[in-house]
């Protein structure tokens, strides 16, 4: 099985700071996705990165894949309350059957007004 | 309307019950899947379906089973529930050209 480990679990800022939240295995994914999951929703997709050393922005939001496609990092600049959710990571593994999602277990971001 | 629904929302129900979740998707995806989420433990796979006559067991598959009764529905069954079976189900769906999986709104479920 491939785990993912997310860090910090929890996570509670005042709106304007930055932070990044951690994804990381031992484990090589073809590509890694990261979700955002509010309150009494699903996750809802935000980014996939699929190369070793890409890196994707999104507003705020700025997403890295490790070189050896092991690790992901979420950096979120000026964060506003908005921003508050549950993020997860999900691996899609390099064999085994296709599109098969390993969730991270998340880390729940807080942004204080 | 949503594209992936997921019914009932909440549900409270007595060890040993046997319980239905339902899901329907109108993204005319083929393939299918149940999680459940617990705290600090992200969300775990149970079963996946990638078509109507395709099943297959994921990470915690034990005490539950599924039924994919056509491309748009998927059901998860608790045949006698347990306590330890009190989490959030989420079913989600995927097509086979594309990794992203959209999500349902979750069903709660508490087994007492």
């Amino acid at each position: 099985t491939q785990l993912l480990e997310q860090s910090p679990q929890f996570l509670s800022i005042q709106e304007g700071e930055n932070l990044t939240v951690y994804c990381n295995s031992s484990s090589v994914f073809s590509s890694l996705q990261w979700y955002r999951q509010e309150p009494g929703e699903g996750p809802v997709l935000l980014v996939t990165v699929v190369t070793g050393g890409e890196v994707k922005k999104l507003k705020r939001l700025t997403f890295q894949f490790g070189d050896a496609r092991k690790d992901s990092s979420l950096h979120i600049t000026a964060a506003q309350p908005g921003d508050t959710g549950l993020y997860l990571c999900a691996g899609s593994p390099l064999v085994g059957s296709a599109r098969q999602l390993t969730f991270g277990s998340g880390t729940q971001l807080t942004v204080l007004p | 309307d949503a594209d992936v629904t997921q019914t009932p929302r909440n549900r409270i129900t007595k060890t040993g019950k046997r319980i239905m979740l339902e899901c329907s998707q109108t993204k005319g995806h083929d393939r299918m899947y149940w999680y459940r989420q617990d705290p600090g433990l992200g969300l775990r796979l149970i079963y996946y379906s990638f078509d109507v006559k395709d099943i297959n067991k994921g990470e915690i598959s034990d005490g539950y089973s599924v039924s994919r009764q056509a491309q748009a529905k998927f059901s998860l069954s608790l045949e006698s529930a347990i306590p330890n079976q009190t989490a959030l189900y989420f079913c989600a769906t995927s097509d086979h050209l594309e990794g992203t999986q959209y999500f349902g709104p979750g069903t709660r479920l508490t087994v007492l």
